[in-house]
């Protein structure tokens, strides 16, 4: 069926270090994949997004990257600082409707 | 700000009891959803609706119902709450398109079933 692997479960990171999540997708219909922040206690904050046209997309100090052959994408943190404690949620769309969501990774970026 | 509001923020209950969870959205988006969300599991798809007259069942929608009163409004019901329905319930709000569009989400709703 479809579904999204998501790995590491935890990362702790030295602030200043750079932190990489990666996820595996099963359904090779997908072609958007968004990632999003949720702080502890608020919403799924969307962070950044591909489309499968693309392979790497930057915003500042976060990229994603994408190999659609191993369908495979992965968030990129550069220079971490504390505020980027949280946990980040990938999910993959093999349907218009239909976002499939991996299971989360707690990042804890230490002082 | 064009926002997604939940309504109640937290609520317990008990076993058997009818309990209604609300949003309504600012946003002008056709589209809405509910998600329960699970230590270690992500976000789980309960209900989605396209439009005030469509309605479809997600990956877990037995033991809720959903209501989609406007295309601002959209409820969810657990007619009979048991426990291990016990989560974080959130909506969330995407605006339509030829292509996948990025989805916005309410604040949450923290429900306990004693």
């Amino acid at each position: 069926g479809e579904n999204v692997e998501q790995h590491p479960s935890t990362l702790s990171v030295q602030e200043g270090d750079s932190a990489v999540i990666k996820c595996t997708y099963s359904d090779s219909a997908s072609n958007y994949f968004p990632w999003y922040k949720q702080e502890l206690g608020k919403r799924p904050q969307l962070i950044i997004d591909i489309r499968s046209n693309v392979g790497e997309k930057k915003d500042q100090r976060i990229a994603v990257t994408l190999n659609k052959t191993a369908k495979h994408f992965s968030l990129h943190i550069t220079e971490t600082q504390p505020e980027d404690s949280a946990v980040y949620f990938c999910a993959a769309t093999p349907g218009t409707y239909k976002y499939i969501f991996g299971t989360g990774t707690r990042l804890k970026v230490l002082a | 700000d064009a926002d997604v509001t939940q309504t109640p923020r937290n609520r317990i209950t008990k076993t058997g009891k009818r309990i209604m969870l609300e949003c309504s959205q600012t946003k002008g988006h056709d589209r809405m959803y509910w998600y329960r969300q699970d230590p270690g599991l992500g976000l789980r798809l309960i209900y989605y609706s396209f439009d005030v007259k469509d309605i479809n069942k997600g990956e877990i929608s037995d033991g809720y119902s959903v209501s989609r009163q406007a295309q601002a409004k959209f409820s969810l019901s657990l007619e009979s709450a048991i426990p291990n329905q016990t989560a974080l319930y959130f909506c969330a709000t995407s605006d339509t398109g030829d292509s996948n569009q990025p989805q916005h989400f309410g604040d949450g709703t923290r429900l306990s079933i004693l």
